[in-house]
């Protein structure tokens, strides 16, 4: 089985700062890694993935997460945050035998500050 | 292009009163799967059908939660009865064969 530990429950950081969000996995098989938002009332959407190639994943606003295999993490980034990116951020991963079945953190919510 | 439809987005009930959910998938997505996300915790894993077939149910609780995705489209989550550890956020999500998961925006349940 696998899961994924988020440390951080709760990060404030001011507006055009960056910020980490991070996230570490435990699996006895290789796996797939995910990057879930969910703003509020909203359901989750799919932020960025790691399949396989390159460790770095970027997605369309700007985040990008690292696949590091050594570390077992997959932290995500941003090198300047906007009002809008205030959110919970949840790490999920599954593992390679396309069952899909996914298992989150207990998710990091981010509060950008004006 | 539709998204996944779940409803009601809101229900406040008694407790040991019944309570269903309903969920409608994007078209052509195969695979229909049922999370619960507690508040403060990311979403567990209640149940995943492959067409009409449940292949994982092994984390829903049977003796009041039960399934059905009749045809293979359409699925309905039911508790019954409903206790107060049941207030949570329901999830329903689709996929594609191995594909990406689209979640729907959640059934929040209060049980009073």
């Amino acid at each position: 089985a696998q899961s994924v530990t988020q440390l951080d429950s709760q990060v404030p950081v001011f507006e055009e700062a960056p910020v980490e969000l991070r996230c570490n996995y435990s699996s006895s098989v290789s796996v797939y890694l995910f990057w879930y938002v969910q703003y509020p009332n909203q359901g989750l959407q799919l932020l960025l993935k790691y399949l396989s190639g390159s460790t770095l994943v970027e997605s369309i606003n700007g985040f990008e997460a690292e696949f590091n295999k050594s570390q077992t993490s997959f932290h995500l980034r941003k090198p300047s945050v906007h009002i809008s990116d205030t959110a919970e951020y949840f790490c999920a991963v599954s593992d390679k035998t396309g069952a899909n079945n996914l298992f989150f953190g207990t998710g990091t919510r981010l509060t950008v500050i004006p | 292009e539709a998204g996944v439809v779940q409803s009601p987005r809101y229900k406040i009930i008694e407790k040991k009163q019944p309570v269903a959910f309903w969920c409608n998938p994007i078209s052509g997505h195969n695979t229909l799967y049922w999370y619960l996300q507690n508040l403060g915790q990311g979403p567990e894993l209640l149940i995943r059908y492959e067409n009409e077939e449940a292949v994982d149910d092994s984390q829903l609780p049977k003796d009041r939660f039960s399934a059905e995705r009749l045809k293979g489209v359409d699925s309905t989550l039911k508790i019954q009865p409903a206790e107060l550890g049941d207030s949570a956020v329901y999830l329903c999500a689709s996929s594609p064969p191995a594909g990406e998961l689209f979640f729907g925006e959640g059934s929040r349940l209060t049980v009073l």
